[in-house]
């Protein structure tokens, strides 16, 4: 079975400054997708990023980008110039590309920044 | 182009009471997802379905709760006899197609059991 870990329950960073977000996860598959998803006090789920298993490149949204590392089963957030209203939570979460909208989520970093 | 729509946001009920939760997918979207987040946990897959199908209920508990997508209308996830386990956050979301295309999550609803 599919699982995903975020090793970080919380983390603050400066504002301005870069912070990254550690996920690792385990499957035996080679085709799937990883996410990552905010959520801030408002609760509402919101995609930051996501990557496809077979792109070797890296995806990269704004401010935010990924250290996809398929072999060692790792996809770290990058969050550049950070923002008072970075501050969420932020989940990763792995689905299989057979299992359409079956998403497996870690257990959440809880991102704090500071002014 | 309205955004997922959940409602309530907010639903107390007493145990054994049932609950019924409404979701209200994107419009074009005839693909609905449920997750079920519990204090201080990630989401958790519920079930999914496509208009008048369950195209997957694996995340289901095997009693008690039901889910359906009519032809007309929302998506309704109905939880039979409440028990406060069942206190969580509950969220919907939907795609166009399957969620390789990009899904959107509703704002939840929050279901506590007294």
């Amino acid at each position: 079975a599919q699982t995903v870990t975020q090793s970080q329950p919380e983390m603050s960073v400066q504002e301005a400054e870069t912070v990254t977000l550690s996920c690792t996860y385990d499957t035996s598959e080679s085709n799937y997708y990883l996410f990552w998803y905010k959520q801030p006090p408002s609760r509402q789920m919101i995609l930051v990023i996501r990557q496809e298993a077979y792109k070797q490149q890296n995806a990269t949204e704004n401010r935010f980008s990924v250290n996809f590392q398929k072999a060692a089963k790792s996809f770290s957030l990058k969050i550049s110039d950070s923002q008072l209203g970075d501050t969420a939570m932020y989940f990763c979460a792995f689905m299989h590309e057979n299992q359409g909208g079956k998403l497996i989520f870690g257990q959440g970093t809880e991102l704090s920044v500071k002014p | 182009n309205a955004g997922v729509m959940q409602n309530p946001r907010h639903l107390v009920r007493r145990r054994g009471q049932e609950a019924r939760l409404r979701c209200s997918p994107m419009k074009g979207h005839s693909h609905v997802y449920w997750y079920r987040q519990l204090p201080e946990e990630g989401l958790k897959f519920m079930v999914y379905l496509q208009k008048e199908n369950i195209i997957d209920e694996s995340g289901m508990p095997k009693e008690r709760f039901s889910a359906e997508f009519p032809k007309e209308g929302p998506s309704i996830l109905r939880i039979q006899q409440v028990v406060r386990g069942d206190s969580a956050a509950y969220f919907c979301a939907s795609s166009p197609y399957s969620w390789n295309t990009e899904a959107f999550f509703g704002q939840g609803t929050r279901l506590t059991v007294v």
